[in-house]
């Protein structure tokens, strides 16, 4: 998994509380991504990181928010749980831009209620 | 984001049969990525293509980056039970900047 660890592996949630999500690298990469991945549509980002405190939208970010404090943290909350909200999350690491070849952790897998 | 046609969207096969696998786009791509995903698991890179025309193969993986650049095939030869799982392709188009651009993917299952 390219030295990504995401936590929870699991989480089951009541709508309307907030989330968060963890992802940890040590490979000391520049570029973190989050994604959900829903049957039907495929992998989508949420947000992306290109730096420690630099972040931007993705095609799915309504809902949730995320920081990166350091380079091996990513967060990801969910401010109030939905149950659209209900996916399994990915993150991804990538070294640069320019082959942009993105390596993914094991996913956590969120259930809301 | 773009989006890549990728099919079939399933495929069940025999042991030792070859699987071919295409995505396609309306939109000229600069990098192709193939993956492929496990159950409960992350997705993997494959194979990566970034010239067009570009050949490259991994064991028994083959995977070309389409002349047109709108375009990309992944081949299995040879298939065996372990080949199981989802095959994702993914792409880069110039003025993306970070964003990859995924195919809903492909399920490939094998019976011995």
């Amino acid at each position: 998994d390219a030295g990504i660890t995401q936590s929870p592996r699991h989480k089951v949630t009541e709508t309307g509380t907030p989330v968060t999500l963890r992802c940890h690298q040590t490979e000391n990469h520049r570029y973190m991504y989050w994604y959900r991945q829903d049957p039907g549509h495929g992998l989508r980002l949420i947000h992306y990181s290109y730096g420690v405190k630099d972040t931007d939208k993705g095609e799915v970010s309504d809902g949730y928010s995320v920081s990166r404090s350091k380079t091996e943290d990513f967060l990801l909350t969910l401010e109030s749980a939905t149950s659209s909200q209900t996916s399994v999350y990915f993150c991804a690491i990538s070294e640069g831009l320019a082959k942009n070849i993105q390596y993914f952790g094991a996913g956590t897998r969120l259930s809301v209620l | 984001g773009q989006q890549l046609n990728q099919s079939p969207q399933s495929m069940f096969i025999q042991e030792g049969e070859d699987v071919s696998m295409n995505c396609t786009s309306s939109s000229i791509f600069n990098t192709w990525l193939w993956y492929k995903q496990d159950p409960g698991e992350g997705p993997v890179l494959l194979i990566a293509l970034y010239k067009a025309g570009e050949l490259t193969s991994n064991g028994r993986l083959t995977a070309q980056f389409g002349i047109t650049r709108k375009d990309s095939f992944l081949n299995i030869s040879a298939s065996i039970p372990s080949d199981v799982g989802i095959y994702f392709c993914a792409g880069q188009y110039s003025n993306s900047g970070y964003a990859l651009n995924f195919g809903k993917g492909t399920s490939l299952l094998v019976t011995p």
